[in-house]
């Protein structure tokens, strides 16, 4: 079955403790993207990797670091989360095909930092 | 900043009634994506659009793209309560940035049985 997944789904941290979220699609895709989504801002991008070892910035960079390392997976880390980094994130993957982006979506980290 | 700003907000209608939401920017984009979010979901993709003045449609869900590939509406007919759910649109390609993704805010739509 194609799919993104994502661990963990939930996750309750205190200010400062690094964590990563993983990020794993077994559809062959070469875009791989994280979101935040958070109650009146909508869905924003933080990061994106057009193809392995290519990582570039979304809107909400800050605070946040990626790695491509294989093109099945795309960790999102947080080196020292903080209370502003609250919020549901979504992975997401597509093909790159001349800037038109059918992405799927995996089932959400919903993040608590206190 | 590109924006993709979505109209309405937010819409609550009776189960067999018509509807249309918009989404419209004042850039122009490559491609057009509209996705459906239900609670605790990622959005799942509804259509992709990509020539000017393209129709789609989907059941009962009809999608145009703008002649000028700024804006997109997405048309419902006689909703249905398993229509209830945030309608989201994201655009690529804009302001030469072709790999950079925004979406709109979304409009929360809530059918009524």
């Amino acid at each position: 079955e194609a799919q993104v997944t994502q661990n963990p789904r939930y996750l309750i941290t205190v200010t400062g403790k690094k964590l990563t979220v993983t990020c794993s699609q077994n559809m062959n895709h070469e875009y791989m993207s994280w979101y935040r989504q958070d109650p009146g801002l909508g869905l924003r991008q933080i990061y994106y990797s057009m193809n392995v070892e290519v990582t570039d910035k979304g809107d909400v960079p800050e605070g946040y670091k990626v790695s491509r390392k294989e093109k099945r997976n795309f960790p999102l880390i947080l080196e020292s989360p903080s209370p502003n980094q609250t919020s549901l994130y979504f992975c997401a993957s597509s093909f790159f095909s001349g800037a038109v982006y059918e992405q799927y979506f995996g089932p959400g980290t919903r993040l608590t930092v206190t | 900043t590109q924006l993709l700003e979505q109209s309405p907000q937010f819409l609550s209608i009776q189960e067999g009634e018509n509807l249309t939401v918009y989404c419209n920017s004042s850039s122009v984009f490559s491609s057009l994506q509209w996705y459906r979010q239900e609670p605790g979901e990622g959005p799942v993709l509804l259509v992709t659009v990509v020539t000017g003045g393209e129709v789609k449609k989907l059941k009962r869900l009809t999608f145009q793209f703008g002649d000028a590939r700024k804006d997109s509406s997405l048309h419902i007919t006689a909703a249905q309560p398993g229509d209830t759910g945030l309608y989201l649109c994201a655009g690529a390609g804009g302001r030469n940035r072709d790999d950079k993704i925004i979406f709109g805010k979304g409009t929360r739509l809530h059918i009524l049985p």
